[in-house]
């Protein structure tokens, strides 16, 4: 199996800020990977796929980056609504796996 | 406008069984790859099963595997999952999720159904 991980497992940082996680797979998954955000009580809401394309309807302040086992989720300007955990999640091979999840707070 | 209903959740006690649907609107059912995908209070995301459009093809997490059975009805444009000899490790919300085939990402979720496995 292709063990995904995360970090940081959190970060504070205030609105404005530029945010950066990263996700790391444990073999190479080309750019078969997607982000995702999930806020407290809802469904998770895939932002990028692909490694590094934004889903239709997702705010360009959300990029990704990388390939193979290296990969970076960036939010350019931290907006309030951005608060939540945020996971990596690989579609190469399965079993699928998630990173263990990234939550951003309020600094 | 693509929606996924997820029922069937509820309170089991340990050993028993449970069959989760989850009914999809807004897209043609038939053309898609489905999965499951569970949630432990607290914790994080993890993927439970996959089926294929046509539900020839299908894997299990091993957590899940010859516990769990995945299967749709694509005339019903409904996805099932049936879980047997549940356990206290597999409380969770449970959601259906749409697999685009664009590198393979859940591009719609639904609401989850909480399933709970007590005594």
């Amino acid at each position: 199996d292709i063990q995904m991980t995360q970090s940081p497992s959190s970060v504070s940082a205030s609105v404005g800020d530029r945010v950066t996680i990263t996700c790391r797979a444990s073999q190479g998954i080309s750019s078969w990977l997607a982000w995702y955000q999930q806020k407290p009580g809802k469904a998770p809401k895939v932002l990028i796929y692909g490694a590094s394309s934004l889903q239709s309807g997702v705010p360009s302040r959300f990029s990704g980056s990388g390939s193979g086992t290296d990969f970076t989720l960036t939010i350019s300007s931290l907006q309030p609504e951005d608060f939540a955990t945020y996971y990596c999640q690989q579609a190469n091979s399965f079993p699928r796996t998630f990173g263990q999840g990234t939550k951003v707070e309020i600094k | 406008e693509v929606q996924l209903v997820e029922s069937g959740g509820g309170l089991v006690q340990p050993g028993g069984s449970l069959r989760l649907s989850c009914a999809a609107s807004g897209f043609t059912f038939s053309s898609y790859e489905m999965n499951w995908v569970r949630q432990a209070p607290g914790k994080g995301l993890e993927w439970v099963s996959y089926i294929s459009s046509g539900g020839g093809s299908i894997y299990y997490a091993d957590s899940v595997k010859g516990r769990f059975t995945i299967s749709r009805d694509n005339a019903k444009s409904s996805l099932y999952l049936q879980m047997n000899s549940l356990r206290a490790e597999d409380t969770a919300v449970y959601y259906c999720a749409r697999e685009l085939g664009y590198y393979d990402h859940f591009d719609y979720w639904g609401q989850g159904t909480l399933v709970t496995v007590s005594s």
